[in-house]
């Protein structure tokens, strides 16, 4: 079966340090995969999404930034946190030939 | 552009009544429709999906949701809700031509004992 696996769940990071978060599917090849913020509980915004390795889209101008270095990784990173980086970030995937998204646990990012 | 909009940012209940979460879309073409919820510090969970067939699409936890062409609505509905169905409540639209979802805010729904 497929699965998605997203950590850490939580994270404490000071201004100016560097992120890596990392986001794995299994059981599935050539997945579709995204990373979402989640701000104050509420909207979602796309930040990222790939359709294959080495292929990266970004939404919204930021600090961040996103590769995908295996057909099933993909990975959050930023060189220098800033406080408005703080949030809840989502993976998800989606299949060849599915409709949906499945998503993972998130991570809890507070930068400080 | 696809969009959706959830005119409510929270919906109280009574537990044992019935619950209607609302939402209406905008698409161009035919429109694929998905419910999630999200309970707190956890990812969204699928609850249900429309894509072709059926107005009435029944889902997990005993959700369903109707679709209604002429309004343009994908109503999330449950006969009795249940102190446990509180939680974060998103509805989306699949954008074809960019195979991104787009989201909702969220309604908040909130079942009182």
């Amino acid at each position: 079966s497929q699965t998605i696996h997203q950590w850490p769940a939580t994270l404490v990071q000071p201004v100016g340090s560097p992120l890596s978060l990392e986001c794995t599917v299994e059981g599935t090849s050539n997945p579709n995969l995204y990373w979402y913020r989640q701000a104050a509980g509420r909207g979602l915004q796309l930040l990222f999404y790939s359709v294959g390795i080495g292929q990266i889209s970004s939404e919204v101008p930021q600090n961040l930034s996103a590769s995908r270095p295996q057909d099933r990784q993909f990975i959050l990173s930023s060189k220098k946190l800033l406080l408005s980086d703080s949030g809840f970030y989502l993976c998800a995937w989606r299949g060849t030939g599915g409709y949906g998204y499945t998503f993972g646990s998130g991570t809890r990012l507070t930068v400080v | 552009a696809q969009s959706v909009a959830q005119p409510e940012d929270q919906v109280n209940v009574a537990e044992g009544n019935p619950l209607t979460v609302k939402c209406t879309y905008s698409v161009s073409g035919n429109p694929y429709l998905f419910w999630y919820v999200q309970y707190p510090n956890r990812g969204l969970q699928f609850l249900l999906k429309y894509i072709t067939g059926d107005n009435l699409v029944k889902g997990s936890y005993g959700f369903e949701a109707e679709f209604n062409k002429s309004q343009t609505s994908f109503h999330l509905k449950k006969p009795s809700a249940l102190v446990s169905d509180s939680a974060l409540y998103f509805c989306a639209v699949r954008d074809i031509r960019s195979d991104k979802l787009i989201f909702g805010t969220g309604t908040r729904l909130q079942v009182f004992p």
